[in-house]
């Protein structure tokens, strides 16, 4: 099984629609992050958290909200998408000083 | 501005021939820095990391190089395999494994 487990893997929506994308972790991993890629970018981060009671926003969270919901589980919502946001989206845990152990990432498109 | 830069999109090495992929970066402060792999399909996966007390670091066919006072660092692998075919992440982190910043990634192909 996965460490990190991303759901849906695929998700194609409408403009305005709300979306969620989950993400668990089997690592016991207090730090959780999401990132999105787009072509020539790379991975730029949206929120992170470091703890239960503890969330962060990251370089490009406007339009976006998420829920540290167990030490295991952090989503990522759009409260009303966007066509813009249509991007490859990773989660990701770490340990502290440790690197990133990524899933395999939510292909989400908004028409 | 990106803080992390590979300036190659691309680079294509023949079987068994020395891939080097290259990594610039702006922010002094950046002291721990990795190298990523991914293949289509799944996430990023981690290579190797240096810390900026050292210059080099090795790990079986991976070998990474910084220079702090040009704020580059290098990824080699030798022998280069078709099975290292994949996009390669830099990433770079101020504070010790705090957040990671990503450059845009290399794509490298091994001929046979």
């Amino acid at each position: 099984d996965a460490d990190v487990t991303q759901t849906p893997r695929n998700r194609i929506t409408k403009t305005g629609k709300r979306i969620m994308l989950e993400c668990s972790q089997t690592k016991g991993h207090d730090r959780m992050y999401w990132y999105r890629q787009d072509p020539g970018l790379g991975l730029r981060l949206i929120y992170y958290s470091f703890d239960v009671k503890d969330i962060n926003k990251g370089e490009i969270s406007d339009g976006y909200s998420v829920s540290r919901q167990a030490q295991a589980k952090f989503s990522l919502s759009l409260e009303s998408a966007i066509p813009n946001q249509t991007a490859l989206y990773f989660c990701a845990t770490s340990g502290y000083g440790q690197p990133q152990h990524f899933g395999d990432g939510t292909r989400l498109s908004i028409l | 501005d990106q803080q992390v830069k590979q300036n190659s999109p691309s680079l294509s090495v023949q079987e068994g021939r020395i891939s080097i992929l290259n990594c610039d970066y702006t922010n002094s402060m950046f002291d721990y820095f990795l190298w990523y792999k991914k293949y289509p399909a799944e996430g990023p996966t981690f290579l190797i990391s240096i810390s900026s007390i050292k210059d080099k670091n090795e790990d079986g066919r991976f070998t990474v190089f910084l220079n702090k006072s040009a704020k580059h660092l290098s990824l080699h692998i030798v022998p280069s395999q078709p099975g290292d075919s994949a996009v390669y992440f830099c990433a770079a982190s101020a504070n010790y494994g705090q957040n990671f910043v990503f450059g845009p990634g290399t794509r490298l192909s091994v001929l046979p």
